[in-house]
């Protein structure tokens, strides 16, 4: 079946200018994550959706940074007057219900690599 | 200190050889652990569960020594195409899992 799919693959921006990426989790999961990936660092969180819940949005990094998942299937993450150190790999995630705590396997999307200049 | 730990290699290692990672975790309330492997460009897939009476699959084994707060993943006659980066993740039972930064192996031939 399709996995987790991300657009666009790549994305390169002014200094200043907003983005948003696109992430289509697998069919009939209803948790959803959002990653930031920068040169030689883990992965980093930045939120999750689970259900109708409200999402945790402790791990953005600004306000400049939001995500909404509409009809509890796609989410976008927008990132408002993006900055240099913006540039990195976004990767989104999604596994069944999130509510296994923590032994769900969790499936990536490929990620969209925005670049900042 | 890092929530995960991990050395960063790269390991070379020839064709055909065993080699071993750990993964050192702060957090002793941490409840799972799962080795991903990633690929240059690529998204990270996962590679293994790590369960605590150690687990194996084929020619990986994964090790969890909770004393001592970290986990291990041994690969035997190893092949070309397990040149990857490994990432060491640990879950405090809840949604959030944390990353390590990965451990680069490269297979030579």
């Amino acid at each position: 079946g399709a996995g987790v799919s991300q657009s666009p693959s790549n994305k390169v921006t002014e200094k200043g200018k907003d983005v948003e990426l696109r992430c289509d989790p697998i069919s009939g999961h209803t948790a959803l994550y959002w990653y930031r990936q920068s040169l030689g660092q883990g992965l980093e969180f930045l939120i999750y959706f689970q259900g109708n819940s409200a999402p945790d949005k402790s791990g953005l990094p600004s306000d400049r940074f939001s995500a909404e998942r509409t009809g509890g299937s796609v989410s976008t993450l927008t990132i408002q007057r993006t900055q240099q150190e913006d540039s990195a790999v976004y990767l989104c995630a999604s596994s069944l219900d999130g509510l296994a705590g923590g032994a769900e396997t969790q499936y990536f999307g490929p990620g969209t690599r925005l670049l900042v200049l | 200190r890092k929530e995960v730990e991990q050395d960063p290699g790269p390991f070379n290692v020839p064709e055909g050889a065993t080699v071993a990672f750990n993964c050192t975790y702060s957090n002793s309330a941490s409840q799972s652990f799962f080795w991903y492997r990633q690929d240059c460009r690529k998204e990270p897939k996962l590679l293994m569960s790590v369960y605590s009476s150690g687990n194996e699959d084929g020619r990986f084994t994964a090790q969890l020594n909770r004393a001592s707060q970290y986990i291990s993943l041994l690969i035997r006659d190893s092949k070309l195409s397990d040149s990857a980066t490994y990432l060491c993740v640990v879950n405090l039972g809840t949604y959030k899992y944390i990353f390590g930064t990965g451990t680069r192996l490269k297979v030579l031939a």
